[in-house]
């Protein structure tokens, strides 16, 4: 069955320093996302992604966060300049279409900003 | 209170029991899933109920959806040990993007 990828599966990063978080969604799905969960809270939405740009973000979203596509398979989420309240568990999730369907989740990285 | 709250937060049962988590939520949607995480892991999806539909059923699981008082019910029968997790409905609107409750965890005893 087909399934949502991601890597690494923990990264650890010294605060001010950049990370990218790798998904490699379902082949055939359209739409891709970024969520987030802090340790024992709740997931955050972050990011979608359809077409090669945003279609929608949160607050948490700010200009330290990017997301891009650089090829047919992979969908990345940069964090320019980390802070310590980014760690947290980051999903990758891919849909295949509209109609407001199921949304397919990736293990999560667990970022640790030290 | 936020869109997608389950409650109870926490819930512990014995093995052949049945579970029963609540999720209430405040705008209009199109449709709410179910999402399992157990612990560290990422998030399964259960089932998912449109908005026009009242009940749905996928073997041990029951959810029902009342569009009048904005609140779902998610039922596990007959629960086993390996069902303990955290469980999470999502409700999903008419654009793009999930929004999740802060979720169940449920312990299921031996």
């Amino acid at each position: 069955e087909p399934e949502v990828t991601q890597t690494p599966s923990h990264q650890v990063t010294q605060m001010g320093q950049e990370v990218i978080l790798r998904c490699v969604p379902i082949s055939n799905h359209l739409y891709f996302y970024w969520y987030r969960q802090i340790l024992g809270q709740k997931v955050e939405f972050l990011v979608s992604f359809y077409n090669n740009e945003i279609s929608e973000k949160s607050e948490i979203f700010d200009d330290q966060f990017s997301v891009e596509r650089p090829d047919g398979s992979n969908f990345t989420l940069k964090i320019r300049s980390t802070k310590l309240e980014d760690s947290a568990m980051y999903f990758c999730a891919s849909m295949s279409g509209q109609g407001w369907g199921t949304q397919y989740f990736g293990p999560g990285t667990r970022l640790t900003v030290l | 209170s936020q869109q997608g709250e389950e409650d109870p937060q926490a819930l512990s049962i014995q093995e052949g029991e049945n579970a029963t988590m609540n999720c209430s939520y405040k705008t209009s949607i199109n449709n709410l899933q179910w999402y399992r995480q157990n612990s560290g892991r990422g998030l399964v999806h259960l089932i998912l109920i449109r908005s026009n539909e009242r009940e749905k059923h996928s073997g041990r699981l029951r959810v029902t959806l009342d569009t009048s008082k904005k609140s779902s019910s998610l039922l596990i029968t007959a629960s086993r040990a390996a069902d303990t997790a955290s469980y999470f409905c999502a409700t999903v609107n008419y654009g793009q993007n999930f929004v999740f409750g802060p979720g169940t965890r449920l312990s299921v005893l031996p």
